[in-house]
């Protein structure tokens, strides 16, 4: 059982590229999430998902777009990175809340 | 706004040497209040999750209580291992709000 799998685990982007984050969880959970993490920052809420096909914003969209086609995958597309995308970006998932969410290793992403 | 303070930002003590962190909210109602544990390039790992004012959590040397404006999260008697940023999160009682408001977090360090 491997929970949520993130890839890469790094990645050094040139301004202006484009580039996905893979997540996938074997846990057969709806809900799935992307959070971004900056230093001495709280986790902020990128977009979610409740459900394959249905996805919706979260706090920081801006530049970042997602799709669900199935139940185990949810990646994060940038689109035209920026260095403020420089961040730690996180994958989770859960049953309906309130319940724990699981959370990936995470994908340290510089943009030069 | 749904808002979630933690302090201290830092906090160093003995092996052996109790003491708390604390976790301030507010939000317009809570559906849940969850304590996550992260260690440097990880991941967050859930702890505990806390529904209701007065109640409480146990797990080895970790107690998470909750009332209506905070959380706390005391720690008896730690030993090195116990180093980590501790992180709170709220899930606000709101119709589709499927998001954690996350607080910056403490970061605990034991020496021995």
């Amino acid at each position: 059982n491997a929970g949520v799998t993130q890839t890469p685990k790094f990645r050094i982007l040139k301004i202006g590229q484009s580039m996905t984050l893979q997540c996938t969880q074997d846990m057969n959970h709806n809900y799935m999430y992307w959070y971004r993490q900056d230093p001495g920052m709280g986790l902020k809420l990128i977009y979610y998902s409740v459900g394959a096909g249905i996805t919706d914003k979260g706090e920081v969209p801006n530049g970042y777009n997602v799709s669900r086609s199935t139940t185990e995958d949810f990646p994060l597309r940038l689109e035209l990175a920026a260095p403020s995308q420089t961040s730690v970006y996180f994958c989770a998932s859960s049953y309906s809340p309130p319940t724990e969410a699981f959370f990936g290793q995470g994908t340290r992403l510089t943009v030069v | 706004e749904d808002q979630v303070t933690q302090s201290p930002e830092a906090l160093r003590l003995q092996e052996g040497e109790s003491s708390s962190l604390n976790c301030s909210y507010t939000v317009s109602g809570l559906r849940g209040l969850f304590w996550y544990r992260q260690d440097p390039g990880k991941g967050p790992e859930f702890l505990f999750t806390l529904y209701s004012a007065g109640e409480e959590k146990e797990k080895e040397r970790l107690k998470a209580t909750l009332t209506k404006k905070e959380s706390f999260l005391h720690i008896t008697a730690p030993k090195p291992e116990d180093s980590a940023t501790y992180l709170c999160a709220v899930q606000p009682l709101i119709q589709g709000a499927q998001k954690l408001v996350f607080g910056q977090g403490t970061r605990l360090t034991i020496n021995p």
